[in-house]
């Protein structure tokens, strides 16, 4: 079974500058895919940014990019110019791309508390 | 076109009640997933449909709880007999097909709170 910690319950930030959000994961499958929620107040999970494990390139999405380190199972997530806007739940989150009993399953972190301070 | 809708937004019931919990996924969208959150944690998995079938209900937590998907659209979450430990914000998404690359669309919720 695979499994996703999230070490940071909670993490601040001045607008305007960066942060990082941490996420380690466990599993012995080699085809996955892992993904960054963001949860404002509103509960709405809206999906930030995704990175397929084959890929070794970082997936970027405007100011939000994460670092994927396989070997070490690392996923973090960084938010660059941070906006009041990004004050929310951040929950990473993996899938399985093997199919079977896997298929169509995100197995989601605790989830970090980002503010964003003016 | 509208995102996933879920109904009610809240629900209050007593212990022993009998709940249902409805989504409407995005139009089109044939795969649907239920997850469960817990307050301050992540959502957890709890059924995901392939068209009208069931296709991994691995998630639910005991018989109490069971789903239904009749015509391949709307999804009903029903819960009997529920516990105080039932409460919680139950999410409801769905993608355009069951594959781990077809981005799952959450909708806003229904918390349960069960006294």
């Amino acid at each position: 079974a695979q499994t996703v910690t999230q070490s940071q319950p909670e993490m601040s930030v001045q607008e305007a500058e960066t942060v990082t959000l941490s996420c380690t994961y466990d599993t012995s499958e080699n085809n996955y895919y892992l993904f960054w929620y963001k949860q404002p107040p509103s509960r709405q999970m809206i999906l930030v940014i995704r990175q397929e494990a084959y890929k070794q390139q970082n997936a970027t999405e405007n100011r939000f990019s994460v670092n994927f380190q396989k070997a070490a199972k690392s996923f973090s997530l960084k938010i660059s110019d941070s906006q009041l806007g990004d004050t929310a739940m951040y929950f990473c989150a993996f899938i399985s791309g093997a199919g079977g009993t896997s298929y169509g399953k995100l197995t989601f972190g605790q989830g970090t508390i980002l503010t964003v301070h003016p | 076109g509208a995102g996933v809708s879920q109904t009610p937004s809240n629900k209050v019931t007593e212990k022993g009640k009998y709940v249902e919990l409805r989504c409407d996924p995005i139009s089109g969208h044939t795969a649907l997933y239920w997850y469960r959150q817990s307050l301050g944690q992540g959502p957890e998995f709890l059924i995901y449909f392939q068209g009208t079938g069931a296709a991994d209900d691995s998630g639910l937590p005991n018989d109490r709880f069971f789903a239904v998907r009749p015509e391949g659209s709307v999804s009903t979450l029903k819960i009997q007999r529920t516990e105080r430990g039932d409460s919680a914000v139950y999410l409801c998404a769905s993608s355009l097909g069951q594959g781990a690359t077809d981005t799952q669309y959450f909708g806003p919720g229904t918390r349960l709170t069960v006294l």
